[in-house]
């Protein structure tokens, strides 16, 4: 089974404070993915990578940025962490495949409190 | 990606079938069904997809009409563990896969004891 942890479950930072969220998947997927999710707002894409050390911004990029050093790895990184950034982030990871279709793998997320 | 409508929510007694109806009646011809699930302060969990002909995995079995304009899916002996909320979202696979999801308000699963 694909397994993608997340490097912790719940966090609490000051605002200001800068923010590392790592994000580890087992089965040499390709592509992996980092989401926020706030209630009434559903799911949103932060940032993508297809590749190792490629990004893509996803719908909202600001105040965040990735790296992905390594194929397993992916961190999200919140330079000056904000309250509005409170969220539950989500890491996913999917492969890339000559099918038409593809399935995203989650980890159990980690609750991000900035106070 | 097309648009869903789901439910906002049902119950199901334990052990009965669950049946989830999504809706996405401008689906285009290259687009898949998809479902996931979200257990409480879990993250989101893949179930199955479809393209126009029904699908049984382990988990669950999904219906699609035949004109695809809708969908069900179906856990056939529904557990206290399956209360969650699931979310049917359609898209198309645009090489790589590198695309994000975008989920709706999905439909919260009760499973009652």
């Amino acid at each position: 089974d694909v397994k993608v942890t997340q490097s912790s479950r719940y966090l609490v930072k000051r605002t200001g404070e800068k923010v590392f969220l790592e994000c580890v998947q087992d089965m040499d997927h390709e592509n992996m993915f980092w989401y926020r999710q706030d209630p009434g707002l559903g799911l949103r894409l932060i940032y993508f990578s297809y590749d190792v050390k490629m990004k893509e911004k996803g719908d909202i990029p600001e105040g965040y940025s990735v790296s992905r050093e390594k194929k397993e790895r992916f961190s999200l990184i919140l330079e000056s962490a904000s309250t509005n950034q409170t969220s539950m982030y989500l890491c996913a990871s999917s492969l890339v495949t000559s099918r038409l279709y593809n399935e995203q793998f989650f980890g159990p997320g980690t609750r991000l409190t900035v106070l | 990606d097309a648009k869903t409508t789901q439910p906002t929510s049902m119950d199901c007694a334990e052990g009965r079938a669950a049946n989830l109806p999504c809706n996405h009646s401008t689906i285009s011809g290259n687009e898949y069904v998809y479902w996931y699930r979200q257990i409480h302060s879990q993250g989101p969990q893949y179930i199955i997809h479809g393209l126009k002909n029904n699908e049984t995995n382990e988990m669950a079995s999904l219906i699609i009409t035949e004109d695809r304009k809708s969908s069900t899916l179906i856990l056939p002996h529904a557990t206290l563990r399956d209360t969650a909320v699931y979310y049917c979202i359609v898209r198309a696979y645009s090489g790589g896969g590198a695309d994000g999801l975008t989920f709706g308000k999905g439909t919260h699963l009760i499973i009652q004891p």
